[in-house]
């Protein structure tokens, strides 16, 4: 089983939709969780941190279930320039106190007029 | 403040020779990762710095990869002699010290190997 599971998708949606993404992770000790935006052919942007048990921004809300081990993404109204690939990423603490995050494959968005 | 930078952006290179690639974090971040994406795969992580020293290095490969940095700023990921799986998309990320923020890496842009 992969420590950070993601479906795929695509998830094609129109302009204005409301979607969800979920990430299950396997590993309790993880600490703190990422969203990361992915553009194709370019790096991993962050767009939000989810420390406790979730945290909004605008249209985007992260949710945080530690009972459950997954994390949730939902972005509501959604824009065209919303389509990119959507990476989890879960955090675990390394010794000498850096940080070792594992994603997992990413879930394609793809939004359509 | 500028980003996290790599260079080069693309590399094509033979089975057997050697590449280096370099990363430049984000200014006054001690904290310096290497990840790389392979066809198909998820970003994986290879190694993390703190200042000019390993903390852990337990996602190498093997002993072809070989990463520095020297003096605690930039950083170099050699590999030598390269294999075709060693194509991918090889990140870069970097991290404050500051601890509220100290979880949040942001990447650079990337380089792309190619092994022929």
């Amino acid at each position: 089983r992969k420590e950070v599971e993601q479906d795929p998708g695509p998830f094609n949606v129109p302009e204005g939709a409301t979607v969800a993404f979920n990430c299950t992770y396997s590993n309790s000790a993880s600490q703190s969780f990422f969203w990361y935006r992915q553009d194709c052919r370019k790096e991993p942007k962050l767009l939000m941190s989810v420390y406790s048990s979730g945290n909004e921004d605008g249209r985007f809300t992260a949710q945080l279930n530690r009972a459950s081990q997954y994390i949730s993404l939902l972005i509501r109204d959604s824009k065209l320039s919303d389509s990119a690939t959507y990476l989890c990423a879960v955090n675990r603490r390394l010794t000498g106190g850096g940080n070792k995050l594992t994603f997992g494959t990413g879930t394609q968005l793809k939004v359509e007029l | 403040e500028a980003g996290v930078t790599q260079f080069p952006s693309h590399s094509v290179i033979e089975k057997g020779q050697t590449v280096t690639l370099r990363c430049d974090p984000i200014s006054g971040h001690d904290n310096l990762y290497w990840y790389r994406r392979v066809m198909g795969k998820e970003i994986k992580f290879l190694l993390h710095f703190v200042k000019e020293s390993k903390q852990d290095e337990s996602g190498m490969p093997n002993n072809r990869f070989l990463a520095e940095r020297t003096g605690g700023t930039y950083s170099t990921l050699k590999v030598q002699p390269a294999e075709l799986e060693d194509s991918g998309v090889y990140f870069c990320a970097s991290t404050p010290t500051v601890a509220d923020r100290g979880n949040e890496q942001y990447f650079g842009p990337g380089t792309r190997l190619t092994v022929t």
